[in-house]
C-alpha cells in the first residue's frame, strides 16, 4: 500500500530561522513527487514537481529535493507570509492506464512569527 | 487565465438530504479529479474523469456518492442521503492530460460541506 508520511506535523519558526520539512514515501511505480501549499480556507496551490532522485527545484525561499525514499522542502530565511500547510503527494501511474493518481500526506502546518 | 472554480463555497445541509457540488475546470483541461479533505486527514482521492468518462471510481466511499461530467468540462459530485461523516471539504482539480508536465493537477478552492 502506498504511504506518504510528513514530519513534523507542525513547525513554528521565527522570521529568518531556516528549517526543513520532510516527506517520506513508499510507493511502487513513482512517477513524481509534488509539493503544494495550502492556506486556510483555500485549495492547495502547486509549488514543485520532482521526478528523479537527485533533482532539486527552487522558488524564492523554498527549495525541494528528492531521494529514493524521501523529499525535503527547505525554507531559507522564512517570512510570516510563508505560514501555511505544506502538502506532499506522490504520483503513480502507468502508460497503460494513461492517467496518474496522487496520494497525499497529512501535511506540515508551518507558522512563521515576526 | 481563470483557475478551477467550485460552487457553492459552503453548504450546510440536514442529514438525509441530497447535495450537488459543482466544479468548473481550467479551460482546455481534459482530466478532472475529485478529492475529499477531512479535518486532520490528508486529501482522499474520490474519482477521476478523462473527458466525460470516469475510468477510476475506486475512491468513492459508498454508492451514495456519484459524479458526472458533461461536455468535457463541468463536473457535478452528488451525495445522496447525506450522513454526518460526509462533512468535509470537497476539492476538485484539473490537469491538461497525460505526460509531463501536463499531468500537474491544479486545485479549486473547495466546497465546505457540513451535515447537521
Amino acid at each position: 500500500e502506498d504511504q506518504v508520511t510528513q514530519s513534523p506535523e507542525a513547525l513554528r519558526l521565527q522570521e529568518g530561522e531556516s528549517s526543513s520539512l520532510n516527506c517520506s514515501y513508499t510507493v511502487s511505480g513513482l512517477r513524481g513527487l509534488f509539493w503544494y501549499r495550502q492556506d486556510p480556507g483555500k485549495g492547495p496551490e502547486f509549488l514543485f514537481t520532482l521526478y528523479s532522485a537527485g533533482e532539486e527545484k527552487e522558488k524564492e525561499r523554498l527549495k525541494a529535493t528528492l531521494t529514493k525514499k524521501e523529499s525535503f522542502l527547505h525554507i531559507t530565511a522564512p517570512k510570516p507570509e510563508d505560514s501555511a500547510t505544506y502538502l506532499c503527494a506522490v504520483q503513480k501511474g502507468s502508460m497503460n492506464s494513461g492517467y496518474s493518481t496522487l496520494t497525499f500526506g497529512k501535511g506540515t502546518m508551518l507558522l512563521v512569527s515576526p | 487565465g481563470a483557475g478551477v472554480s467550485q460552487s457553492p463555497s459552503n453548504k450546510v445541509t440536514e442529514k438525509g438530504k441530497d447535495v450537488e457540488l459543482r466544479c468548473d475546470p481550467i479551460s482546455g483541461h481534459t482530466a478532472l479529479y475529485w478529492y475529499r479533505q477531512s479535518l486532520g486527514q490528508g486529501l482522499e482521492f474520490l474519482i477521476y474523469f478523462q473527458g466525460n468518462s470516469a475510468p477510476d471510481k475506486s475512491g468513492l466511499p459508498s454508492d451514495r456518492f456519484s459524479a458526472e461530467r458533461t461536455g468535457g468540462s463541468v463536473s457535478t459530485l452528488t451525495i445522496q442521503r447525506t450522513q454526518q461523516e460526509d462533512s468535509a471539504v470537497y476539492l476538485c482539480a484539473s490537469s491538461l492530460g497525460w505526460g509531463v508536465p501536463q499531468e500537474t493537477q491544479y486545485f479549486g478552492p473547495g466546497t465546505r460541506l457540513l451535515v447537521l
